[in-house]
């Protein structure tokens, strides 16, 4: 299983919006409504923001939203505020099983 | 609060064995799924294994297959991972991760602990 295609990086000044892209197959991503994100900070575990394609976790930012077409997932964050700075990965389920994204860094100008 | 603990990383030979432990708390244990993820030293995220809340449904990566043995022990509320026949591929950071339902069918993954790690080298 190869692992879901994102940019390295991405990078916006405060207040700004970006959209981080994920592309796999019509075997994973577009199977499934069943795409989350993972927000990571250097040396620290990963972060649940989004799950089910698009639902936040209570306590998770309304600046994160995610949706998908197709074969592609996206995961936007409005306001790009200083702390939002870290490692972002996709994931989706597929055939009893998960698969990540190849990563993005984010970096706030 | 909800706690994952992982313990069990360490430094060992090619071949060799370990086993990871995690410890829950701050949760109903028996009514949730768990899932082990990796990172390689300045890697991405890897899925290696996951379990359903009863523990009778098992799934793992290729990459672990036959290798690696996922359980969890409801009267310790504890989740493990059996990694047999170790390779210096397997060297990550090991996280347990808490699934936000019952049957692995994942929408994603709520709570992780803080990550142990197993280095693999002779």
């Amino acid at each position: 299983q190869s692992a879901l295609t994102q940019p390295a990086s991405v990078s916006g000044s405060p207040g700004q919006s970006i959209t981080i892209s994920c592309t796999g197959t019509s075997s994973d991503v577009g199977s499934y409504n069943l795409v989350s994100w993972y927000q990571q900070h250097p040396g620290r575990a990963p972060k649940l923001m989004i799950y089910e394609g698009g639902k936040r976790p209570s306590g998770v930012s309304n600046r994160f939203s995610g949706s998908k077409s197709g074969n592609t997932a996206s995961l936007t964050i409005s306001g790009l505020q200083a702390e939002d700075e870290a490692d972002y990965y996709c994931c989706s389920y597929t055939n009893s099983r998960e698969v990540f994204g190849t990563g993005t860094k984010v970096t706030v100008l | 609060e909800v706690q994952l603990v992982e313990s069990g990383g360490g430094l060992v030979q090619p071949g060799g064995s370990l086993r990871l432990s995690c410890a829950a708390s701050g949760f109903t244990f028996s009514s949730y799924a768990f899932t082990w993820v990796r990172q390689a030293p300045g890697k991405g995220l890897e899925w290696v294994s996951a379990i359903s809340g009863s523990g009778r449904n098992t799934y793992y990566a290729d990459s672990v297959k036959g290798r690696f043995t996922i359980s969890r022990d409801m009267s310790e509320n504890t989740l493990y991972l059996q990694m047999n026949s170790l390779r210096a591929e397997d060297t990550a950071v090991y996280y347990c991760a808490k699934s936000l339902t019952y049957y692995y069918d994942s929408g994603g993954c709520d709570y992780w602990g803080q990550g142990t790690l197993v280095t693999v080298s002779s």
